[in-house]
């Protein structure tokens, strides 16, 4: 299983950026995928979850500015950021979902700086 | 949304030492707590799954309990590589909630 994230950098506040989860090893299509991100210095925040029929839930910090989606063609995860504010910054992380009960792989991370 | 009050923050234990991390959680949340460990520039790895069930490939001196709403993990004999930030997570109802963290140094 590998999970590589990308489309990460340096974006003004306001602005938008989307990141991309590519997945390989596994049946993508068959599991629930979340982002979560991590602040410069500070925990483990939870962003937002796809099931493999493409339902979705957010964090309240980023409902209606986030879209979580997925392209199993691809073996892709996104993650749409809007509206972005310096609060977003964080390295967001995209992890494999087990039957809703824990995360078992995680990728690298990919970092998002939102300043102006 | 569900609280997870991690303790402690910080922990300063020796080599060989027993070390053990909690993790409390405001409501009933079952057995739908996870622990991960996370090292220094790294993301983080599953340990601990299902409250007590090991992860593949993690060491057999690392381990899970429970009683009632507190969760524990303990390591039976803290190793160099054990050496990083580890959380708790409860997924049993939306949105998923991460314990504060706890960072593990050498004494």
């Amino acid at each position: 299983v590998q999970l590589v994230e990308s489309g990460g950098g340096l974006v003004q506040p306001g602005k938008s950026l989307k990141l991309s989860c590519s997945a390989s090893g596994f049946t993508f299509s068959s599991y629930g995928m979340h982002w979560i991100r991590q602040a410069p210095g500070k925990g483990l925040d939870w962003v937002a979850y796809i099931s493999s029929s493409s339902g979705t839930v957010y964090a309240d910090a980023v409902k209606g500015r986030f879209t979580i989606s997925r392209d199993n063609a691809k073996n892709t995860l996104y993650l749409q950021l809007n509206s972005l504010k310096s609060e977003d910054t964080a390295i967001y992380y995209c992890a494999r979902d087990r039957m809703g009960y824990y995360f078992d792989y995680w990728g690298q991370g990919v970092m998002v700086t939102v300043s102006s | 949304d569900i609280q997870m009050t991690q303790s402690p923050a910080s922990l300063s234990a020796s080599l060989e030492e027993i070390v053990t991390i909690t993790c409390q959680a405001s409501q009933d949340i079952g057995n739908w707590l996870s622990w991960y460990q996370q090292k220094p520039g790294k993301s983080p790895q599953l340990l601990i799954y299902g409250a007590t069930s090991l992860a593949d490939g993690v060491p057999s001196r690392f381990s899970g309990s429970r009683s009632g709403t507190q969760y524990s993990l303990k390591i039976s004999r803290l190793q160099v590589e054990d050496i990083g930030i580890y959380y708790c997570l409860q997924a049993y109802s939306a949105p998923p909630t991460f314990g504060g963290g706890t960072k593990l140094e050498l004494k």
